[in-house]
């Protein structure tokens, strides 16, 4: 039982180039999120998705794009990567309630240089 | 939105119960209470959810007074592994954009 899984761990980018952030989950959640989270600050919500096929944008969606083809997957799109988006990444999922709340991954921690 | 607002930062000892208030004036009729613990370097956890009176798990106990106001996380018996960040959020558990997490109060549990 993995729980939510994310990929890679660390990564270092060169402005300007763009990645892909996996996030995939074996619980049959409907609902999964990307959040991301600065030094010594709470976490803020970048996109979400209710099911697939269906997403929407959070606080901070600029920058970045999401898609979600299957249950399981939710992939975040870095596109032309700034020094803002230096931050640690995280990936979660829940069921349609939410009685267990959200289940997070372990994080991408990401500097752009 | 519902937004909440907790201490900080908070200091305790080993052995020692505490209580992490959050404040939450603004919360809606369908609102539930969620509170997440969160370690560095790693995502946070769930920990108990209640939408009011008092609910309790194996790790802690959520009083949430009649008016739902605030709300209060209580760890009993604390030790040092329990030094993390904790996280009241706010929200109505079927509209995922509208849960938003705060900064979180700090708890540093010394020997």
């Amino acid at each position: 039982n993995a729980g939510v899984t994310q990929t890679p761990k660390f990564r270092i980018l060169k402005i300007g180039q763009s990645m892909t952030l996996q996030c995939a989950q074996d619980m049959n959640h409907n609902y999964m999120y990307w959040y991301r989270q600065d030094p010594g600050m709470g976490l803020k919500l970048i996109y979400y998705s209710v099911g697939a096929g269906i997403t929407d944008k959070g606080e901070v969606p600029n920058g970045y794009n999401v898609s979600r083809s299957t249950t399981e997957d939710f992939p975040l799109r870095l596109e032309l990567a700034a020094p803002s988006q230096t931050s640690v990444y995280f990936c979660a999922s829940s069921d349609y309630d939410r009685v267990t709340g959200y289940t997070f991954g372990s994080g991408t921690r990401l500097t752009v240089v | 939105l519902a937004k909440t607002t907790q201490p900080i930062s908070m200091d305790s000892y080993e052995g020692q119960e505490v209580n992490i208030t959050c404040s939450h004036n603004n919360i809606a009729t369908n609102d539930y209470i969620t509170w997440y613990q969160q370690f560095p370097s790693q995502g946070p956890r769930f920990i108990i959810q209640g939408y009011k009176t008092k609910v309790t798990n194996e790790v802690a106990s959520l009083f949430i007074p009649a008016d739902r106001k605030s709300s209060t996380l209580s760890l009993p018996r604390v030790s040092l592994s329990d030094t993390a960040v904790y996280y009241c959020l706010v929200g109505d558990k079927g509209s995922a954009s509208k849960i938003i997490f705060g900064s979180g109060t700090r708890l540093s549990i010394r020997p």
